[in-house]
């Protein structure tokens, strides 16, 4: 049984440029989720999924970022224009809803993100 | 809004003492699941203990257990004969059931270390 994956798990990119990374969530798993944490802090939201429909952003994500998951199973978050401020870890999670139920969320290793 | 504080930043424990991590919550929801997680040094978060807001009912899994406390808005983890592999970050969080796709709301950790 494999967990959750994510690519790569390292970025270094100048400021400016894209980047994107790519989640692979537990199979048969019907919700994903992405959060960004930085230094010294916990996870924040950014955004799920439930199957291949995004239904909620949190205010942290700018319209530099964009997240899709076109087939309901692999997930892909692109950050446009780099900047200082986006070097962080970002976490991937999946979890499986049945009727009202969500199971736990189970977590990627995460991609680190430093923006020079 | 919710909101989860670990008001311990640090602990440092000497290997086979007892060590508790505390966590203080705050929902306005009725139904709601309260989750730990470890986060190692290669940083991928690890699925701990995930208790429903009517379930008080403290829990033991071989040298972790746990205290939820309604009354209190607490839900404190206790490791006992603490050993060097337990040092990590502990985090603990909150999802209110049914609401915004059951997303997670982190506290800013406890970071644990158990010295030989």
């Amino acid at each position: 049984d494999t967990g959750v994956s994510q690519n790569p798990r390292h970025k270094i990119t100048k400021r400016g440029q894209n980047v994107t990374f790519r989640c692979d969530p537990i199979s048969e798993h019907n919700r994903l989720y992405w959060y960004r944490q930085t230094l010294g802090q916990g996870p924040e939201f950014l955004t799920y999924f439930q199957n291949e429909a995004q239904l909620e952003k949190s205010r942290l994500l700018s319209d530099r970022f964009s997240a899709e998951r076109p087939k309901g199973s692999f997930s892909t978050l692109e950050i446009q224009r780099t900047e200082q401020g986006d070097s962080a870890m970002y976490l991937c999670a999946s979890s499986l809803l049945q009727g009202r139920n969500t199971d736990t969320q189970y977590f990627g290793p995460g991609t680190r993100l430093t923006v020079l | 809004a919710q909101k989860v504080t670990q008001a311990q930043t640090e602990i440092s424990v000497v290997e086979k003492e007892d060590v508790t991590l505390d966590c203080v919550y705050e929902t306005r929801d009725t139904t709601y699941y309260l989750f730990w997680y470890k986060q190692p040094p290669s940083g991928e978060l690890v699925f701990l203990i995930r208790r429903n807001s009517f379930d008080e009912q403290n829990e033991i899994s071989g040298r972790y257990s746990w205290n939820f406390q309604k009354s209190t808005s607490s839900f404190n983890f206790t490791i006992t004969a603490s050993q060097v592999v337990d040092s990590a970050v502990y985090f603990c969080a909150l999802s209110e059931i049914g609401s915004s796709g059951d997303k997670l709301t982190f506290g800013t950790g406890t970071r644990l270390a158990v010295r030989p």
